[in-house]
C-alpha cells in the first residue's frame, strides 16, 4: 500500500516562511492534496497538486514532482492562527478506480510569536 | 461551515456494543466517504459510497459497515466495539466522487469505548 511521509512537527516564528515536506510511493499516484486540520476540528481543503510544478494561493502554495515522489506546503508571512495540523494525502488509482485517499499522519505546526 | 453534518457529536459506549454514526453530505454532493482518525494512525480512509452504492473501499473492518440511502445521507456500522475503535469518525463529501475532487469534512463523531 501507499507510504507517506511527512514531519511529526516543526516549529516556526509568527511572519516567517516554513515548508512543509511530504514523500510518497509513486506507483498508482494521481495526485497530492494537503489539508489544514486545527486539534479538534475537521480537515479543511488547502490544494490539490496533479502535474509537476508550484501552485500557489495566497499565502499558501504546494509543489509537486511526480517523478521524486515529492511534494512540500510552503506558508508564507505566518500568523498564530497557522498553528495546526497539515496532512498531506495521496490519491492512488488501482485497476478498478480511484481507492480513496491515503493520508500521512500529519505534521503538527508551532508558530511562536 | 462545511455543508456535512454529523450526528452525534459525542459517544461513550461500552465494548461488544453496537452503534450507529450518521452523515448528512453537502446540499447536490452525491458521494459520501467515512474515515476513522486515532492518534497513532492518522486519518484512514475506510469506505466511499456514490449515489447509493459503494464506490471505493479502505481500511475498513468485517465488523464496520455501512450504506447510503436514496436522500444520499450515510450510516456507518460499528458493531462488536473493542476499545481500540475508540476514535474520531469523520464524514466527508463530494460532487460526483471523482478522485480528484475536494472533500468536504464533517465536524466528526468522537466515540469512546470503555
Amino acid at each position: 500500500g501507499q507510504n507517506i511521509d511527512q514531519p511529526t512537527e516543526m516549529t516556526a516564528t509568527e511572519g516567517a516562511i516554513v515548508q512543509i515536506n511530504c514523500t510518497y510511493q509513486t506507483s498508482g499516484f494521481n495526485g497530492l492534496f494537503w489539508y489544514q486540520q486545527h486539534a479538534g476540528e475537521a480537515p479543511t481543503f488547502l490544494s490539490y497538486n496533479v502535474l509537476d510544478g508550484l501552485e500557489e494561493k495566497g499565502r499558501f502554495s504546494s509543489f509537486l514532482s511526480r517523478s521524486k515522489g515529492y511534494s512540500y506546503l510552503l506558508l508564507k508571512e505566518l500568523q498564530m492562527k497557522d498553528s495546526a495540523s497539515y496532512l498531506c494525502a495521496a490519491l492512488m488509482y488501482s485497476g478498478g478506480g480511484a481507492d480513496g485517499l491515503t493520508f500521512g499522519k500529519g505534521t503538527h505546526l508551532i508558530i511562536q510569536p | 461551515d462545511s455543508g456535512v453534518t454529523q450526528t452525534p457529536k459525542h459517544l461513550i459506549t461500552a465494548t461488544g456494543q453496537r452503534v450507529t454514526l450518521r452523515c448528512s453530505p453537502r446540499s447536490g454532493d452525491l458521494s459520501v466517504y467515512w474515515y476513522q482518525q486515532s492518534l497513532d494512525q492518522g486519518l484512514q480512509f475506510l469506505i466511499q459510497y456514490y449515489n447509493g452504492e459503494e464506490r471505493a473501499k479502505g481500511n475498513i473492518l468485517e465488523r464496520f459497515s455501512a450504506q447510503q440511502f436514496p436522500d444520499l445521507h450515510s450510516e456507518l456500522n460499528l458493531s462488536s466495539l473493542e476499545l481500540g475503535d475508540s476514535a474520531l469518525y469523520f464524514c466527508a463529501s463530494s460532487a460526483t466522487g471523482g478522485g480528484q475532487e475536494t472533500q468536504y469534512f464533517g465536524p466528526g463523531t468522537r466515540l469512546l469505548v470503555l
